[in-house]
């Protein structure tokens, strides 16, 4: 099973910020965040990981609480070709598998 | 780079019939990840392998599946005998050996999506 909870789905308006939300209370110490998203019709793409501190990339940023029990996805300036579905993944390093949740549906609005 | 190649896009087929997918990871890959995707069961992984051996086949449905690696650059996932249920779409990832980082990045292939009549 998935460790994290997420959204089902979430609007955003063109332009704007996008921060998606993803709960892993029971994250281990050595356990990573990561971040992918899957357009349609697509396999799905990694955006972002991290561990404890936050993390920026060209796609977007992520944002780990203190307590490192929940995390936030933004994507700054949202585009219509943003729209996708967006999984949180925790996994530790050593782990070879991905286990994907259902992930949040991300609606672009224009 | 020309990423991870799957064949064929897209097949239909009848009940009974033996299908075959294929993959082809992308150079210099340690590892090879099969999906499969449906609505009702979201993403599920088949089976991996690690420099060609098979590593954790746990999530294959049953033995009507199975899958090879015969080489570095090439798997195939075959079904046989075919049964509606297995109508999904497919998807082959491919992943280097990870390093320090932590990013352990998979790379996703466009899937094939299979019907069965």
């Amino acid at each position: 099973d998935a460790k994290t909870t997420q959204p089902p789905s979430m609007d955003c308006a063109e332009g704007r910020a996008a921060n998606l939300p993803c709960n892993h209370s029971t994250i281990s110490g050595n356990e990573y965040v990561y971040w992918y998203r899957q357009i349609h019709s697509q396999g799905p793409q990694y955006i972002i990981h991290g561990l404890k501190n936050n993390e920026t990339n060209e796609m977007a940023s992520l944002i780990i609480t203190e307590d490192r029990k929940s995390s936030t996805l933004i994507l700054p300036h949202a585009t219509l070709r943003d729209t996708a579905v967006y999984y949180c993944i925790v996994r530790a390093l050593r782990d070879d598998k991905i286990i994907f949740g259902k992930g949040t549906r991300l609606h672009i609005l224009p | 780079d020309a990423g991870v190649i799957q064949s064929p896009r897209h097949e239909v087929t009848e009940m009974g019939q033996e299908v075959t997918l294929r993959c082809k990871p992308i150079s210099g890959h340690d590892y090879l990840f099969w999906y499969r995707q449906t609505m009702m069961r979201g993403l599920e992984l088949l089976i991996y392998f690690n420099n060609n051996v098979p590593i954790d086949d746990s999530g294959m449905p049953e033995d009507r599946f199975s899958a090879k690696m015969p080489n570095a650059s090439f798997s195939t996932l075959k079904i046989q005998p075919s049964e509606p249920r297995d109508s999904a779409v497919y998807f082959c990832a491919s992943r280097p050996s990870p390093g320090t980082s932590g990013r352990n990045e998979q790379f996703f292939g466009p899937g094939t999506r299979l019907t069965v009549l």
